[in-house]
């Protein structure tokens, strides 16, 4: 247990429906990261936080996703109108306070499957 | 840019022999590398980290992993494979560039498979 907490762990949805994803870092960690990762490939970089300001956004994150980091604590991811293509893990990870040279540790995912 | 490459999407060893996982990087300033492990279903936990000091690195479960400049690579090494070794394992480069966010950028990933 890495101490990062991901909700839910699998979530199954109907295309065209929206989801809504949680993660709940470690409480004194004020960087977040958001990544996907599709079967058979590594994580892919989504968005990042720095407390409660989103500071980078990926072009794979389209119009039809946001996330929002409200005071800085956890966050949330949100998916609307989902597509068979959005059918992936969704990971959160938090680093300790520091450098770009900290390990990030990451939560147990979120795998959505979009029927 | 950066950039990671992981050559063999599948290593396949005997219990009790050398595992070796290759990785090369690409990155205009001095990189931080890093090692993951991903069970099934599971997040990632990281193995061990390169952040510009010793270059022969020594992370948990017994796995190692050199930094070579001169070859732009990052393999990871364990002398003696486990059944519990079974697992994706994936090579990742901090990002240092312009945004210099501390994004991960990730490899393809290696499956390793242990037979025995």
């Amino acid at each position: 247990d890495t101490g990062v907490s991901q909700n839910p762990r699998h979530k199954i949805t109907k295309r065209g429906q929206n989801v809504t994803f949680r993660c709940d870092p470690i409480s004194e960690h004020n960087r977040l990261y958001w990544y996907r990762q599709t079967l058979g490939q590594g994580p892919e970089f989504l968005t990042y936080f720095q407390n409660e300001a989103q500071l980078e956004k990926s072009r794979l994150l389209s119009d039809r996703f946001s996330a929002e980091r409200p005071k800085g604590s956890f966050s949330t991811l949100e998916i609307q109108r989902t597509e068979q293509g959005d059918s992936a893990m969704y990971l959160c990870a938090s680093p300790p306070p520091g450098g770009v040279n900290t390990e990030a540790f990451f939560g147990q995912g979120t795998r959505l499957t979009v029927v | 840019a950066q950039s990671v490459t992981q050559l063999g999407s599948h290593v396949s060893v005997s219990e009790g022999a050398l595992v070796l996982l290759r990785c090369n990087y690409s990155s205009s300033v001095p990189p931080y590398l890093f090692w993951y492990v991903q069970y099934p279903n599971q997040g990632l936990q990281l193995l061990l980290k390169y952040t510009s000091a010793a270059t022969l690195v020594k992370g948990i479960n017994g796995f190692e992993a050199e930094f070579k400049k001169s070859e732009t690579s990052f393999h990871l090494t364990k002398p003696s494979a486990h059944m519990s070794d079974a697992a994706e394992y994936f090579c990742a480069v901090s990002d240092r560039g312009s945004s210099n966010t501390g994004k991960l950028i990730f490899g393809q990933g290696t499956t390793l498979q242990v037979k025995p």
